[in-house]
């Protein structure tokens, strides 16, 4: 299994409050990405990295930020988190030597609760 | 117009027989099609991924790629119960490192 790991897997907050995730590798993957999952959504996309401090907007950026100062840790930033944020956020990695881009391997997901 | 369309489901196959699961997306451009499987409160897993046109296997599974038709599937011959799952088709352009998801079919294998 890829070496993966978000922090925390759970987490319940208020409105308005910062909310702060973790995704820490030790593949020494080049791409890491951010992904929401709600119903009915399936899985979107919110940010990805494709090296260290270089990063982009996925299909729902809005609200969110990211940094990834290090190969090894991409963190996602909700700066005033809102109720339509609440979602299990999952953390995934790719670029494995010899592998194609789209393989992702994928986190065990943080489950987040606006209130 | 979503870029990857699936059934949502819930599609129920008898245990042994095959299951068929469909996707079409809208991009032309598409090149890499890839299969995740998820189960109940799990994460993604990588199930398969195929490029060209034509079919391709690999154990009880097989991935059938039509581009001109936008359309690709997976088959699962010789269902069983462990196959119940979500199916998620994913979706790239060639040297692309954004994936782009249906929103997955539920699949329940029947004893």
């Amino acid at each position: 299994d890829a070496g993966i790991t978000q922090s925390p897997r759970h987490k319940v907050t208020e409105t308005g409050t910062p909310v702060t995730l973790r995704c820490h590798q030790t593949e020494n993957h080049r791409y890491m990405y951010w992904y929401r999952q709600d119903p009915g959504h399936g899985l979107r996309l919110i940010h990805y990295s494709y090296g260290v401090k270089d990063t982009d907007k996925g299909e729902v950026s809005d609200g969110y930020s990211v940094s990834r100062s290090k190969t090894e840790d991409f963190l996602l930033t909700l700066e005033s988190a809102t109720s339509s944020q609440t979602s299990v956020y999952f953390c995934a990695i790719s670029g494995k030597v010899g592998a194609e881009v789209g393989e992702l391997f994928f986190g065990e997901g943080s489950r987040l609760t606006v209130l | 117009q979503k870029e990857v369309e699936q059934n949502s489901g819930p599609l129920s196959v008898p245990e042994g027989a095959i299951a068929s699961l469909n996707c079409t997306y809208s991009d032309r451009g598409s090149q890499s099609f890839f299969w995740y499987r998820q189960y109940s409160g799990k994460s993604p897993e990588l199930i398969m991924f195929i490029y060209s046109n034509g079919d391709k296997e690999d154990g009880r599974f097989t991935a059938q790629l039509n581009k001109a038709s936008q359309y690709v599937s997976l088959l699962i011959r010789d269902s069983q119960p462990s196959d119940s799952a979500t199916y998620l088709c994913a979706v790239s352009n060639f040297g692309n490192e954004k994936l782009t998801f249906g929103t997955g079919t539920r699949l329940t294998i029947i004893p």
